[in-house]
């Protein structure tokens, strides 16, 4: 079992759409957790972090943290055509030393 | 700055072939990775190096060696290639312990596309 977890996708909604994407994790030694977004053919780029529990918002991006049922939220409000990637979440492990990704989820958002 | 930059972007090899992989960061970084991806599978850790002379397994390393040639070059060789190893690599660097506050994340090159026959 991967210790992130998430729903490969591929994700479609329209133009406009509040967007969920989720992830669970087993490591209960996890406590940053990281959302990357991958483009088509290129490298993941960070998106944003939480720590610990909780949200953190930024524009039109929401982090939100369950450890009590290890469970990673990322939401997308007012999606648009240029979100259309993959997203992955992740964690820092082995004493913060690398960092484990789920399988991401592809999100293509229609015109 | 060009970041981390990885040689070749693509590349054919026959089973049994060997080849390395070349990754290079200006970025100053401790800490180099090099992942593989696959539909299903998403981003998977083959070996890191947390420093400078350090080299450590990561989830799926059977097959590959690396080298910490200096702080700024990580390479990774496929010595035997076999089909299963047809995948896109990326190699990444980051400040030590990325944790993506402080901007401290992970960088990754833009892949390189390996098939093998």
């Amino acid at each position: 079992q991967k210790e992130v977890e998430q729903d490969p996708g591929p994700l479609s909604v329209p133009e406009g759409a509040i967007v969920s994407l989720n992830c669970t994790y087993s490591n209960s030694a996890f406590q940053y957790f990281m959302w990357y977004r991958q483009y088509s053919r290129k490298g993941p780029e960070l998106l944003m972090y939480t720590y610990s529990s909780g949200n953190k918002e930024d524009g039109r991006f929401t982090a939100q943290v369950d450890k009590s049922s290890k469970y990673i939220s990322l939401f997308i409000r007012d999606s648009q055509p240029s979100d259309s990637a993959t997203y992955l979440c992740a964690s820092p492990s082995g004493g913060y030393q690398k960092v484990t990704f789920g399988t991401g989820t592809k999100l293509q958002v229609i015109p | 700055n060009a970041g981390v930059t990885q040689t070749p972007k693509f590349q054919v090899l026959k089973t049994g072939q060997s080849m390395t992989l070349q990754c290079a960061q200006d970025m100053n970084h401790n800490s180099m990775y090099w992942y593989r991806q696959d539909p299903g599978m998403g981003l998977r850790l083959i070996y890191y190096s947390a420093s400078e002379g350090t080299t450590d397994k990561g989830e799926v390393p059977n097959g590959y060696n690396v080298s910490r040639l200096n702080k700024r070059e990580f390479s990774l060789r496929l010595e035997s290639a076999a089909p299963s190893q047809t995948s896109v690599y990326f190699c990444a660097s980051s400040e030590a312990y990325p944790t993506g506050s402080s901007g401290n994340t992970i960088y990754f090159g833009e892949g390189s596309w390996l098939t093998v026959v």
